[in-house]
């Protein structure tokens, strides 16, 4: 069974760039054709797609976050990843890895707080 | 963007009671709809996908129904173990988006 690991750190300066990664265990990222996708949930609050990248490379952001989001894959790795620039307290979530359009396999979910 | 309202946003039930909880699209979205509990400190699990099948391991108790706008996950007799939040997520348009959660608790 495919099991994903966020890792980043947990806590984040305002603007600056939140950076985490997510690690594919017990499967390949390039086997089958699924989407990778970042999501993240606000303490006490509902639940945001951030984007998603396509086993080919090809990726979807929310245009909500459209003009400060990365999202790449490293299949050397086994990881993908999610860059987040100029962050303020907004961005201080849960945030979640997954796989498909349709997330039966999530994360674990990481932390992560904006701060100074 | 698609907005997805759930309903009631809080569900007081006692176990063994049949729970239904509703979701409505601000436009269609065929069936393109799932659902997922969470539990506090775990990350969702998906329910129901496409509107009315159950995802691998789900119990025969949780159903799915509806298409266009509207949708309904009923849960049939509650288990303790049911009680948690529910969102519905579109996937018909992008950016995807869940509902803001029903909260279901004991009574």
């Amino acid at each position: 069974q495919v099991q994903l690991q966020e890792s980043g750190p947990g806590l984040v300066k305002p603007s600056q760039t939140l950076s985490l990664t997510c690690t594919v265990s017990s499967g390949s990222i390039n086997s089958g054709t699924y989407y990778w996708s970042w999501i993240r949930q606000p303490a006490g609050k509902g639940l945001e797609w951030i984007g998603r990248i396509y086993t080919s490379g090809s990726t979807n952001y929310n245009p909500s976050l459209k003009s400060r989001v990365t999202i790449s894959l490293d299949p050397s790795k086994n990881q993908f990843s999610l860059k987040l620039s100029s962050v303020t307290a907004a961005d201080t979530a849960v945030y979640y890895c997954a796989r498909g359009d349709i997330p039966f396999i999530w994360g674990q979910g990481t932390m992560v707080t904006v701060s100074s | 963007e698609i907005v997805l309202t759930q309903s009631p946003a809080t569900l007081s039930l006692s176990p063994g009671e049949r729970a239904t909880l509703s979701c409505r699209a601000s436009q269609s979205v065929s069936t393109y709809l799932a659902w997922y509990q969470q539990k506090p400190g775990q990350a969702p699990r998906l329910l129901i996908y496409d509107a009315s099948n159950r995802a691998t391991g789900i119990p025969a108790r949780f159903s799915g129904s509806g298409s266009g706008t509207d949708f309904t996950l009923t849960i049939s007799s509650l288990e303790p173990e049911d009680f948690a939040v529910y969102y519905c997520q579109q996937r018909s348009n992008w950016p995807y988006t869940f509902g803001q959660g029903t909260k279901l608790e004991i009574k």
